[in-house]
C-alpha cells in the first residue's frame, strides 16, 4: 500500500525563523510529489515536484525532491504569522489505475508566532 | 466565482438516513475527485472521475455511490449513515489525471 509520512507532526517558531519540513514517500509507480497549504478549509496547491534536484521556489517556499532518498522537503525563510497553517505532501502516481491517485501524509501542523 | 464548490457545507444526521452532497466546478476541467479527511487530518482519496467516466474507486464501502451527470458535477451519495462516516468530504477537480488537484472548502457530516 503507497504511504507518504511527514515530520514534524507539529513545529511552533516565531516569525522570522526559517522552517523545514519534511516528507518521504513510498508509492507505486511513483510520477510526481504535491505540496499544499490547508488554513481552515480547501488544501490550496503550492509545489508539483517531478524532477529530483530541481528546486521550485515562490516568494519565500522553496521545495526540493530527492528520488535517491525518496523524500522531499519544503522550506519556509522568514516565517509569518500567515504562514501558520497545515502542510500536506502528496505523492502521485503515474501507472496503471491508480493513475493520477494522491496519497496524502498526515501533515505538518506549522503555528507562527508573532 | 468560487472553483470548485461543493453544498451542504455542513451536514448533520442522524444514523442509517441517506444524504447526497453535491459538487461543480467551473474550472473546465476533466477530472474529479472525492476525498475524505478524518479527524487525523488524513486525506484518502475515495473516487475520481475522468470525463463522466469512474477512473479509481478505492476501497471504500458501496453505501458510497459517486455520480457524474458531467464532467462539471461530481455528486456523492450515501446510504444508511453511520457514526464512522463523520468526516470532512473534500471534492476537487483537475485538468486532467496527474495535473495538481484544486480543493472545494469541504463538506463537514456528523452522524448523531
Amino acid at each position: 500500500e503507497d504511504k507518504v509520512v511527514q515530520s514534524p507532526l507539529s513545529l511552533v517558531v516565531h516569525e522570522g525563523d526559517t522552517v523545514t519540513l519534511n516528507c518521504s514517500y513510498e508509492v507505486t509507480n511513483f510520477r510526481s510529489l504535491l505540496w499544499y497549504k490547508q488554513e481552515k478549509k480547501a488544501p490550496t496547491f503550492l509545489f508539483m515536484l517531478t524532477s529530483s534536484g530541481i528546486e521550485k521556489k515562490s516568494g519565500r517556499l522553496s521545495s526540493i525532491l530527492d528520488k535517491k532518498e525518496l523524500s522531499s522537503i519544503l522550506n519556509i525563510t522568514a516565517t509569518q504569522t500567515g504562514d501558520s497553517a497545515i502542510y500536506l505532501c502528496a505523492g502521485a502516481s503515474g501507472g496503471g489505475t491508480s493513475y493520477g491517485k494522491l496519497t496524502f501524509g498526515q501533515g505538518t501542523i506549522l503555528t507562527v508566532h508573532p | 466565482d468560487t472553483a470548485v464548490s461543493q453544498t451542504p457545507k455542513y451536514l448533520v444526521t442522524q444514523m442509517g438516513n441517506d444524504k447526497s452532497i453535491k459538487c461543480e466546478q467551473n474550472l473546465g476541467h476533466d477530472t474529479m475527485y472525492w476525498y475524505k479527511q478524518d479527524s487525523k487530518k488524513f486525506l484518502k482519496i475515495m473516487f475520481s472521475y475522468n470525463n463522466k467516466e469512474l477512473i479509481i474507486n478505492e476501497t471504500v464501502p458501496n453505501r458510497f455511490s459517486p455520480k457524474s451527470p458531467d464532467k462539471a458535477h461530481l455528486n456523492l451519495h450515501i446510504n444508511s449513515l453511520e457514526l464512522g462516516d463523520s468526516a470532512v468530504y473534500f471534492c476537487a477537480s483537475s485538468q486532467v489525471l496527474g495535473q495538481p488537484q484544486h480543493f472545494g472548502d469541504g463538506t463537514r457530516l456528523s452522524i448523531l
